[in-house]
């Protein structure tokens, strides 16, 4: 069964910086792209990252470049999302999600059942 | 960006009874790269529908998706009481892989 599982969420003040790490299983994770997207309270869906198998390809957002960095380790099986300079604003549920075998522009699936990120002083 | 505008916000009906979402795009999607995802209460989203009208593995067929260029629906016929839940289309035919505004599938 393909699973994604993330950690390291949790209340962090403006300013902060806090890592979110997804483990995954029951694929080969290093042909996968791998994404991660938000979902504040109450409100829809916004892809945040991208990367691709061996890292040499990184999308962001417009909203979080320049303040969050995506990498991953194969030999784990791990996707990470380093984010600083956070702001109320980046305040959601983030969720890791597999991408396309090799391929960027495919559909997500499956997701992680997310990590709770709150930026409050 | 491609901008995604899902209609209606919410919707009204009973068991049993035939729903269509509409998700229209600002531009033509490339390839009919466009998704659909179901959103329980409290859960991840769940992928229904892939390349305008592919279902997912494991997904009913009372699930259908259809459309192309920018204007794509999806239906959901007989509902069950498990299908009332959030919809959200998502375009992946370019690396910004926006999403709609979802439309809540509520009971009447």
């Amino acid at each position: 069964e393909v699973q994604l599982v993330e950690s390291g969420g949790g209340l962090v003040q403006p300013g902060g910086s806090l890592r979110l790490s997804c483990a995954a299983s029951g694929f080969t994770f290093r042909t996968y792209w791998m994404h991660w997207v938000r979902q504040g309270s109450g409100k829809g869906l916004v892809w945040v990252s991208s990367i691709n198998s061996d890292e040499s390809t990184r999308n962001y957002a417009d909203s979080v470049k320049g303040r969050f960095t995506i990498s991953r380790d194969n030999a784990k099986n791990t996707v990470h999302l380093e984010m600083n300079s956070l702001r109320v604003d980046d305040s959601a549920i983030y969720y890791c999600v597999r991408g396309g075998w090799y391929e960027m522009l495919s559909w997500f699936d499956p997701w992680g059942q997310g990590a709770l990120v709150t930026v409050s002083s | 960006e491609i901008m995604l505008t899902q209609s209606p916000g919410t919707l009204s009906l009973s068991a049993g009874e035939r729903a269509t979402l509409s998700c229209r795009a600002s531009q033509t999607i490339r390839f009919n790269f466009l998704a659909w995802y179901q959103q329980r209460p409290g859960q991840a989203p769940r992928l229904l529908i892939h390349g305008a009208s592919s279902r997912a593995t494991g997904i009913p067929d009372r699930f259908s998706g259809s459309g192309s260029g920018t204007d794509f629906t999806l239906t959901i016929s007989g509902l069950e009481p498990e299908d009332f839940a959030v919809y959200y289309c998502q375009q992946y035919g370019d690396s910004s892989y926006t999403f709609g505004q979802g439309t809540k599938l509520e009971i009447k």
